[in-house]
């Protein structure tokens, strides 16, 4: 099984909002990405867990704020964001470790389809 | 920094013709190559995993190959649900301070449309 599980599908929120994006998987992976995607365009990495701790933040707004509960939850909250924020947001998962032989391919969940009114 | 650049940047094929995707990279150490395929509105599906240079995966119509330099990704004579955008990323070698291995570096992809 290489599921990766984001909620919701799709998000509707206004400037002055507070939402969170959920992503959850269940195997064992130990490193969790979120990236943004917009459209005709590749995913770009915003932030990387690995063990639970934020090891990458690509110089990404305050207004994303990621949380890694356990290994197996990645959480990304949103405030007072910017319609130009409106993407699909993803999220992956890998196997991780400080390693380079556990650093191997990542799965991506399906995407939250943001819009920003 | 990492650069990966995919060619074309869309090609358009009839059911049959075969054809290949072109993926170049410039890497600081490469720890691997990935190739993705994306449905529009769809999170990257993961297919092959490539490490070092001469080496080949196979998954149905596909084949996936690696120089030091670039991959290919072949397909042989394709299908109309063969039809997405492919994508191609490169993860580099970790640093000392642990931390670029967490990166993929993916490419502009390629649209791939099969016409039946």
């Amino acid at each position: 099984d290489t599921e990766v599980t984001q909620t919701p599908k799709h998000l509707v929120m206004g400037m002055t909002n507070k939402k969170s994006l959920k992503c959850e998987q269940h195997m064992g992976h130990r490193a969790m990405y979120w990236y943004k995607q917009k459209a005709k365009k590749p995913p770009e990495l915003m932030f990387v867990y690995s063990y639970e701790k934020l090891s990458i933040n690509e110089s990404v707004p305050s207004r994303f704020s990621p949380e890694c509960p356990n290994s197996s939850l990645l959480n990304l909250h949103l405030h007072a964001l910017q319609p130009e924020d409106s993407a699909l947001y993803l999220c992956a998962s890998s196997q991780g470790g400080w390693t380079d032989a556990m650093n191997t391919e990542a799965f991506f969940g399906q995407g939250t389809r943001l819009t920003v009114v | 920094e990492d650069q990966v650049t995919q060619s074309p940047e869309a090609l358009r094929l009839q059911e049959g013709e075969s054809s290949s995707l072109n993926c170049s990279y410039t890497v600081s150490g490469l720890r691997g190559l990935f190739w993705y395929r994306q449905d529009p509105g769809k999170g990257p599906e993961f297919l092959f995993t490539l490490y070092s240079a001469g080496e080949e995966k196979e998954k149905e119509r596909l084949k996936a190959t690696l120089t030091k330099k670039e991959s290919f990704l072949h397909i042989t004579a394709p299908k109309p649900e063969d039809s997405a955008t492919y994508l191609c990323a490169v993860r580099p070698r970790g640093d000392a301070g642990g931390t670029s291995y967490g990166k993929l570096t993916f490419g502009q992809g390629t649209i791939l449309t099969v016409h039946p």
